[in-house]
């Protein structure tokens, strides 16, 4: 089945050590999105890609960065992450269409020690 | 994009159905409703969308009030896998801006009980 891939569904990083997670994608759908959604709160989106034109929230903090290398992949990277960084990882696509509904990944729910 | 407002948390018996009500009473005229529902350490998934007529697809019915200030979700036969937490989103259905964003609220967790 086409679908949303996100590896690894659980990380663990130590404070201030750099981490990646990866988000791959079956539905050639040409946005894809990160999102953070802390313990008991609603997803926030992060930025997102329109093919290779990246996207930033204005409140994003420049600790993450995205890298997509095709339309099939997509990464997230935290620089430096600290303890408040600790959160799940949401990777979506949509197709460019008006009001296109999002998939959505299982998330990576990374830990920072 | 307009707020909405859900209640925190709602009870609903297996096999009966669930009616999950959302409040948007600043919602413009190109604004959709659209439906959300993330179930515990999954991702959320997309249930279902609207603009002023009522709509029904494999998973549920939405039914939008004529002024469109309010609308209910509804699952016809709620099981135990339809316990999740819904979000209601009001989103503009055009390309461009912002347009693409899902902002999501506190959303509704619905637990389906035996």
């Amino acid at each position: 089945d086409a679908m949303v891939i996100q590896n690894p569904r659980y990380q663990v990083t130590q404070f201030g050590k750099p981490v990646t997670l990866s988000c791959s994608q079956t539905l050639n759908h040409n946005v894809m999105y990160w999102y953070q959604q802390k313990s008991s709160q609603a997803p926030k989106l992060l930025f997102h890609y329109y093919d290779k034109d990246f996207n930033n929230e204005a409140d994003t903090p420049d600790n993450f960065q995205s890298r997509r290398p095709n339309t099939s992949f997509c990464f997230l990277d935290i620089r430096s992450p600290g303890l408040g960084d600790a959160a799940m990882y949401l990777c979506a696509t949509s197709r460019w269409t008006a009001g296109a509904e999002q998939y959505f990944g299982p998330g990576t729910r990374l830990t920072v020690t | 994009d307009a707020k909405t407002t859900q209640p925190t948390s709602m009870d609903c018996a297996e096999g009966r159905a669930a009616n999950l009500p959302c409040n948007h009473s600043t919602i413009s005229g190109n604004e959709y409703v659209y439906w959300y529902r993330q179930i515990h350490s999954q991702g959320p998934q997309y249930i279902i969308h609207g603009l002023k007529n009522n709509e029904t697809n494999e998973m549920a019915s939405l039914i939008i009030t004529e002024d469109r200030k309010s609308s209910t979700l509804i699952l016809p036969h709620a099981t135990l896998r339809d316990t999740a937490v819904y979000y209601c989103i009001v989103r503009v259905a055009e390309s461009g801006g912002s347009n693409y964003k899902l902002t999501f609220g506190k959303g509704t967790l619905l637990t389906v009980n035996p």
